[in-house]
């Protein structure tokens, strides 16, 4: 079983529409978890943390968690044809410096 | 510019060639890493580094060797390179451990073994 598990997608929605992005973890003592962009042929780059049960809000994206269930997602509000991208999932699992990253999951936004 | 920044952003070698990808912050992070992106693999982590003259393995370590004697820079070599190791190659840095641990990430070396 992998640490952390993401649909590869692609995840097709329509402009406009609500993304819903889905993340699952293995590891249950995992303190700190990520959502980072990755466009094709570039770096990823950080969207959203999230530490603690519950939403997180920031502008059109808003991170849920919930540790009980070992699940965290991101959901993309009114979505655009520029958060096409993939989305990968992060944890950070305590120790030293361990980041785990989950294989990601390609969002195309339709106009 | 400040930044984390990554060179060559490409690179074409030989099998068993020795190879260097440099990589360079300017924030003064404590926390730099090395990572290999391979369809269906991710990001994996090969190498990682918590201040200078501190390094240690990763995931995916073997054929790689690391050094870090100042802050700002932390080169990866490829001792002698393989076909299996042609991938997408990141630097990152962070700032902190435990929580703060988001990671800035450069823009990568295409790396491909011939």
């Amino acid at each position: 079983q992998k640490e952390v598990e993401q649909n590869s997608g692609p995840l097709s929605v329509p402009e406009g529409a609500i993304a819903s992005l889905n993340c699952t973890y293995s590891d249950r003592v995992s303190q700190s978890f990520f959502w980072y962009r990755q466009y094709s042929g570039k770096s990823p780059e950080l969207i959203m943390s999230i530490y603690s049960n519950g939403d997180k809000e920031d502008g059109r994206f808003t991170a849920q968690l919930n540790k009980a269930s070992q699940y965290v997602s991101l959901l993309i509000r009114d979505s655009q044809p520029s958060d096409s991208a993939t989305y990968l999932c992060a944890v950070y699992s305590g120790g030293y410096q361990k980041v785990t990253f989950g294989t990601g999951t390609k969002l195309q936004v339709i106009p | 510019d400040a930044g984390i920044t990554q060179s060559p952003r490409y690179k074409i070698t030989e099998t068993g060639r020795q190879v260097t990808l440099m990589c360079h912050q300017t924030w003064s992070h404590s926390y730099m890493f090395w990572y290999r992106q391979d369809l269906g693999h991710g990001l994996r982590l090969i190498y990682y580094s918590a201040a200078a003259d501190i390094t240690d393995k990763g995931e995916v370590p073997d054929g790689y060797v690391v050094s870090r004697s100042k802050t700002e820079n932390f080169p990866l070599t490829l001792e002698s390179a393989t076909r299996s190791q042609t991938s997408v190659y990141f630097c990152a840095s962070s700032r902190d451990r435990g929580q703060n641990t988001e990671a800035f990430f450069g823009q990568g070396t295409r790396l491909t073994v011939v």
